[in-house]
C-alpha cells in the first residue's frame, strides 16, 4: 500500500495551494500532514483529517474523501514553502506519502 | 513542555546492530498518556515509520522491518530506544524518535506524531 503525492506544487504567495494524497480507499482512514522544512524535524500541521494542532496558523485546512486527501493552504506565504508528507495506516503499518515539495513563487 | 532528544554512536558498521535512545523531558512515558514512536528518513528522501512503544511495554511495528527491530522501554530512565540488526547501507538515514496520543492504527485517528525530537544522523559503513 502507498500513498501518491505528486512531487511538486508551485504557488503564488497569497493564492491558495492545494496538496493532493492518494490511496485506495483513503476516506476511510484518518489522514494527518507533516510539513518539513529543509534541517528541520517534520511539524505536524493537520490531524485526523482536519483538525489543526494548537499554534497551526488558519489558513491551513484538511479533507478526505473517496481516494484521495487534500491539504489546503490558503493565502500562502513565503514560510509555507516546505516539504509535504501525508500519513495514514493501512495494512498494520502507518504508511507516509512520497511528499509534496510546495515552492512559494 | 515534553521535548524528545535522541543520542547513540555516529556511525555503525554494516551487517552490526544499529541502537540508539530517545530522553523524553518535560513528562513521564509512565503517565501512560502518549504512544513512542521511531521514524526514520534516508538522505533526500521520504519518511518511514519503524514502531511504536507504549509505557507497559507493548510494541508495533513495521512489517517490512519487524524482523531487525527491537524497540524498549526504561520508565526509570524515561527514556526508549531502538535496535536494528545487521544494517546495511540502505538503513544509512536520520532517525527520529517521536510522540503520538494514540496506538497505530488508532480508529480516532490519533496516531499522528504531534511531538519530534530533532533527529541523529546515522551513516552505515560497509
Amino acid at each position: 500500500y502507498g500513498l501518491t503525492q505528486p512531487p511538486s506544487v508551485s504557488v503564488s504567495p497569497g493564492q491558495t495551494a492545494s496538496i493532493l494524497c492518494s490511496g485506495d480507499n483513503l476516506g476511510d482512514k484518518y489522514v494527518c500532514w507533516y510539513q518539513q522544512k529543509p534541517g528541520q524535524s517534520p511539524l505536524l500541521v493537520i490531524s485526523q483529517d482536519t483538525k489543526r494542532p494548537s499554534g497551526i496558523p488558519e489558513r491551513f485546512s484538511g479533507s478526505n474523501s473517496g481516494n484521495t486527501a487534500t491539504l489546503s493552504i490558503s493565502g500562502t506565504q513565503a514560510m509555507d514553502e516546505a516539504e509535504y508528507y501525508c500519513q495514514a495506516w493501512d495494512n498494520s503499518t502507518i504508511v507516509f506519502g512520497t511528499g509534496t515539495k510546495v515552492t512559494v513563487l | 513542555q515534553l521535548q524528545l532528544q535522541e543520542s547513540g554512536p555516529g556511525l555503525v558498521k554494516a551487517s552490526e546492530t544499529l541502537s540508539l535512545t530517545c530522553t523524553v523531558s518535560g513528562g513521564s512515558i509512565s503517565s501512560g498518556t502518549y504512544y513512542w514512536g521511531w521514524i526514520r528518513q534516508p538522505p533526500g528522501k521520504g519518511l518511514e515509520w519503524i514502531g511504536t512503544i507504549y509505557y507497559s511495554g507493548t510494541t508495533y511495528y513495521n512489517p517490512s522491518l519487524k524482523s531487525r527491530v527491537t524497540i524498549s522501554v526504561d520508565t526509570s530512565k524515561n527514556e526508549f530506544s531502538l535496535r536494528l540488526s545487521s544494517v546495511t547501507a540502505a538503513d544509512t538515514a536520520l532517525y527520529y524518535c517521536a510522540t503520538s496520543r494514540g496506538i497505530p492504527g488508532s480508529s480516532l485517528g490519533e496516531d499522528a506524531f504531534h511531538i519530534w525530537g530533532q533527529g541523529t544522523m546515522v551513516p552505515v559503513s560497509s
